[in-house]
């Protein structure tokens, strides 16, 4: 069964670099999402993205965060300057489109921390 | 108006028993109800869903009950087994594709042996 894959499952940074997380998405999946979830919280929504422009967004994406579709496969989260906040698991999630559009499936999540 | 409120925050049930977690949403234009298990480590994974114009969905074990009047939507998890202790999560959106879920701040379900 295809699934939604992330990379790196880990990733520990210093405050103020600069890091990308990356998520291969369903193959067949148009849209694709990135949500949060800092540790023991529950899930939050960050931002969808289709046909190379964002859909929507949260309040927690601010200018520090950026989404990107490099190429055919990969879809990426930036953050530009990280703050110790931002330690979380990152999860990138996709759907199709049409029939259960409304269905996201999730990678397994980018656990980040930042010193 | 965007939250979804989820209870209990832990829940312990003996195997066998009925595990029975609860939300509320405030936003009507919400049409579309999944519930999430997540696993330690793990993301989370579609359990089932259900969307206002019927009242009871059941797939195996899991059976979500919708009262619209009320706003409110429910997870019963039948002849519950150890496997089955995970965290639990509703979440509420639109249908519309690229809409975000709304998600509840999750059950942590221990079924004991």
């Amino acid at each position: 069964e295809p699934e939604v894959t992330q990379t790196p499952s880990h990733q520990v940074t210093q405050m103020g670099q600069e890091v990308i997380l990356r998520c291969v998405p369903i193959s067949n999946h148009l849209y694709f999402y990135w949500y949060r979830q800092i540790l023991g919280q529950k899930v939050e929504f960050l931002v969808s993205f289709y046909n190379n422009e964002i859909s929507e967004k949260s309040e927690i994406f601010d200018d520090q965060f950026s989404v990107e579709r490099p190429d055919g496969s990969n879809f990426t989260l930036k953050i530009r300057s990280t703050k110790l906040e931002d330690s979380a698991m990152y999860f990138c999630a996709s759907s199709r489109i049409g029939q259960g559009q409304e269905t996201q499936y999730f990678g397994p999540g980018t656990r980040l921390l930042v010193l | 108006q965007q939250q979804v409120k989820q209870s209990p925050q832990s829940l312990i049930v003996q195997k066998g028993g009925i595990s029975i977690i609860n939300c509320a949403y405030e936003n009507t234009a919400f049409d579309y109800f999944p519930w999430y298990q997540q696993f330690p480590g793990k993301g989370p994974a579609l359990l089932i869903a259900i969307r206002p114009d019927v009242s009871e969905k059941k797939e195996g074990r899991f059976t979500i009950s919708f009262n619209k009047s009320a706003k409110q939507f429910s997870l019963h998890i039948m002849d519950s087994q150890p496997g089955d202790s995970a965290t639990y999560f509703c979440a509420a959106s639109k249908t519309q594709a690229g809409t975000a879920l709304i998600f509840g701040k999750g059950t942590t379900l221990s079924v004991s042996s």
